[in-house]
């Protein structure tokens, strides 16, 4: 049972536009969210996260965006640079489990100069 | 601040040895632990985490243990090795309240033959 999705293996965008990277999850129980940028041979470097009691959190050049009745979130990184080149994962978490992360398979995101 | 140590960085085993991976964390106490494993292409599946010394939860059945001597230590362990164990092996550690990130060591890559 999936309970964290992305839909989206891989994503291309040019260097100063905006990549969307895009997260729906089924359990609504859920009640915390975070995004995850994760290089090869490295662990995953945490980005942002969002409280379900928020709508959208800001910081810097990422933007994450929660839609609690789709069950949706997605990130939004503006300007992408190529250095943001790396796979992101989407995890989500709810009160009753601690912390305990479900996470998202993954998207590659590829940002060309 | 706080940093997580996780070693050996690359590890090469023959079917059926052991295995004992370590995981260390500073600047903190009474963190939360975990033991994720990536397989290739694929997310982050939770194998284990613990709340406190001695204190491990299992989340999958495998062919792997973990074990916490000590508030900041975390070791991953196996008897006998399989060649579905192979894979990246990622350590992390949070707060030990609810909705907090999770940051993660940089893995281990295993590699069975």
């Amino acid at each position: 049972d999936q309970q964290v999705k992305q839909n989206s293996p891989s994503l291309s965008v040019q260097e100063g536009r905006i990549s969307i990277l895009n997260c729906d999850y089924t359990n609504s129980m859920f009640d915390y969210f975070l995004w995850y940028k994760k290089y090869p041979a490295e662990g995953p470097t945490f980005l942002i996260s969002i409280s379900s009691i928020k709508d959208k959190n800001e910081d810097g050049r990422f933007t994450v965006f929660l839609n609690k009745s789709a069950k949706h979130l997605s990130l939004h990184i503006v300007p992408s640079q190529p250095g943001d080149s790396a796979v992101y994962f989407c995890a989500a978490s709810k009160r009753a489990s601690g912390s305990r992360l479900t996470f998202g398979e993954g998207t590659q995101l590829t940002v060309n100069p | 601040s706080q940093t997580i140590h996780q070693w050996p960085a690359t590890l090469v085993q023959p079917v059926g040895s052991p295995l004992s991976l370590e995981c260390t964390v500073e600047g903190t106490s009474n963190p939360n632990l975990y033991w994720y494993r990536q397989a290739a292409g694929r997310g982050l599946q939770l194998l284990f985490y613990s709340v406190g010394i001695g204190q491990i939860s299992s989340e999958v059945p495998q062919n792997l243990s973990a074990s916490r001597p000590q508030d900041r230590q975390f070791i991953l362990s196996s008897k006998k090795l399989l060649l579905s164990d192979s894979g990246f092996y990622l350590c992390a550690w949070s707060g030990g309240t609810s909705n907090q990130p999770q940051h993660f060591g940089d893995g281990t890559r295993l590699s069975i033959l």
